[in-house]
């Protein structure tokens, strides 16, 4: 299957400040990826989906503003979280859409941010 | 709107107990179902997508299968390293996958 990496695997940053999380596709391009976050013992929640050179489309709830995302090009995409607080510690997870010839949606490692 | 139901929420089995999960949905537009595979602390890892009624794939002990509203993940003589828990997901005309809670798996030797 298609690999999907994330960087950093693990965060912790102080209140107030930003982090960025990177998302690749590392053998295959990807003109849709998306961004998840999980709690503990809940299913994968979708925060928004990126499209490469243009605007992500953010579900209903999260703030555009405070989660910055970035799809650059064909195989990196972007989550800046903002000014953050306690509240957005969380596991966040990227996916891409291969879209070669089957759709299939692959998943990376996930990043776990703590802000203290 | 777009509903995905996993049962049963948890699951234990002996090594060699084999057992089926389910999947049950409702979708506007069903363009693919997907299961996936989720160890603690990690992302989910792909397993099978199924796009039409009938349709069954399989993968070492996992046999995916698929009706017009449901999909079963048959699991045949687990091992401990079987243990994870398992999502299913449907792809609709929103684009977007929807994810059920998930199946919570744990297989004893």
């Amino acid at each position: 299957g298609a690999v999907v990496s994330q960087h950093p695997s693990r965060v912790i940053c102080k209140s107030g400040t930003s982090v960025k999380i990177e998302c690749r596709s590392l053998d295959f391009q990807a003109t849709t990826m998306f961004w998840y976050r999980q709690f503990p013992k809940q299913s994968l929640m979708l925060m928004a989906t990126s499209n490469e050179g243009s605007k992500a489309t953010y579900e209903q709830g999260v703030e555009k503003d405070k989660f910055l995302i970035n799809h650059a090009s064909l195989t990196l995409s972007t989550l800046t979280v903002t000014s953050a607080h306690p509240e957005d510690s969380s596991f966040y997870i990227c996916s891409a859409r291969d879209e070669r010839q089957s759709y299939e949606q692959y998943f990376g490692p996930g990043t776990r941010l703590t802000v203290t | 709107e777009d509903q995905v139901t996993q049962s049963p929420e948890a699951l234990r089995l002996q090594e060699g107990e084999s057992s089926s999960l389910n999947c049950s949905y409702t979708v506007s537009g069903l363009r693919g179902l997907f299961w996936y595979r989720q160890d603690p602390g990690k992302g989910p890892e792909f397993l099978f997508t199924l796009y039409s009624a009938g349709e069954e794939k399989e993968k070492e002990r996992l046999k995916a299968t698929l009706t017009k509203k449901e999909s079963f993940l048959h699991i045949t003589a687990p091992k401990p390293e079987d243990s994870a828990t398992y999502l299913c997901a449907v792809w609709g005309s929103w684009g977007k996958l929807q994810f059920g809670a998930g199946t919570q798996v744990v297989v004893t030797p």
